[in-house]
């Protein structure tokens, strides 16, 4: 699986859009960008995925450069409950039952 | 309904003794993970089981045994616990396939004392 990298922390006002970036140049043309995040004690929770298309859920956006070699993900309007640890994870689709490679993460704080 | 539930929640034991986790999910998935995340919060696969078959397993010691009685459940023993265990351990689930959606569980929280 393709390596990513993103910030590790960033902050965000509530009420505002939240954009967290994520490298992933060596990316293949058949992996797919996924997002999960975790919340202080908590599991992780899956955000949203894409190929190479803009994705839209009732929870976020991603948006994936053309080359796909970097992508954005959204939240449109940052809660305090959105403060997490946001992981960006690349996967092949045919990794049949293979496990998620987690990194760094970007700490997102969502301030009153 | 919760759809990962691990039990318990909190542990704490002394050096040496033998603890399990449990682990269930009442999705329907045919695969369930369990995950350590350690004080440096990484997150990292151990096992994964398909159908109740090991399909995953990383370098972790021996002391770490896997079981799986049925599909929706997986649960983990470990054998003479060391300091250098304690972490939370996360289970998760997917129905498998090659875009699968993991579901992760609350975690256990192990202190090994």
């Amino acid at each position: 699986d393709a390596k990513t990298t993103q910030p590790p922390s960033m902050d965000c006002a509530e009420g505002r859009a939240a954009n967290l970036p994520c490298n992933h140049s060596t990316i293949s043309g058949n992996e797919y960008v996924y997002w999960y995040r975790q919340i202080h004690s908590q599991g992780p929770q899956y955000i949203i995925h894409g190929l190479k298309n803009n994705e839209t859920n009732e929870m976020a956006s991603l948006i994936i450069t053309e080359d796909r070699k970097s992508s954005t993900l959204i939240l449109p309007h940052a809660t305090l409950r959105d403060t997490a640890v946001y992981y960006c994870i690349v996967r092949a689709p045919n990794s049949g039952y293979s496990t998620l490679t987690f990194g760094k993460g970007t700490m997102l704080l969502v301030s009153p | 309904d919760t759809a990962v539930s691990q039990t318990p929640k909190y542990l704490v034991t002394q050096m040496g003794n033998d603890k399990s986790i449990k682990c269930e999910q009442n999705l329907g998935h045919d695969t369930m993970y369990w995950y350590k995340q350690d004080s440096k919060k990484f997150l990292k696969i151990m096992f994964s089981y398909n159908n109740k078959e090991l399909i995953i397993n990383e370098t972790v010691p021996n002391r770490f045994s896997p079981k799986s009685p049925d599909k929706a459940h997986l649960n983990l023993h470990i054998n003479s616990l060391e300091l250098g265990d304690s972490a939370v351990y996360f289970c998760a689930s997917s129905q498998g396939g090659p875009q699968e959606t993991q579901y992760f569980g609350p975690g256990t929280r192990l202190l090994v004392l």
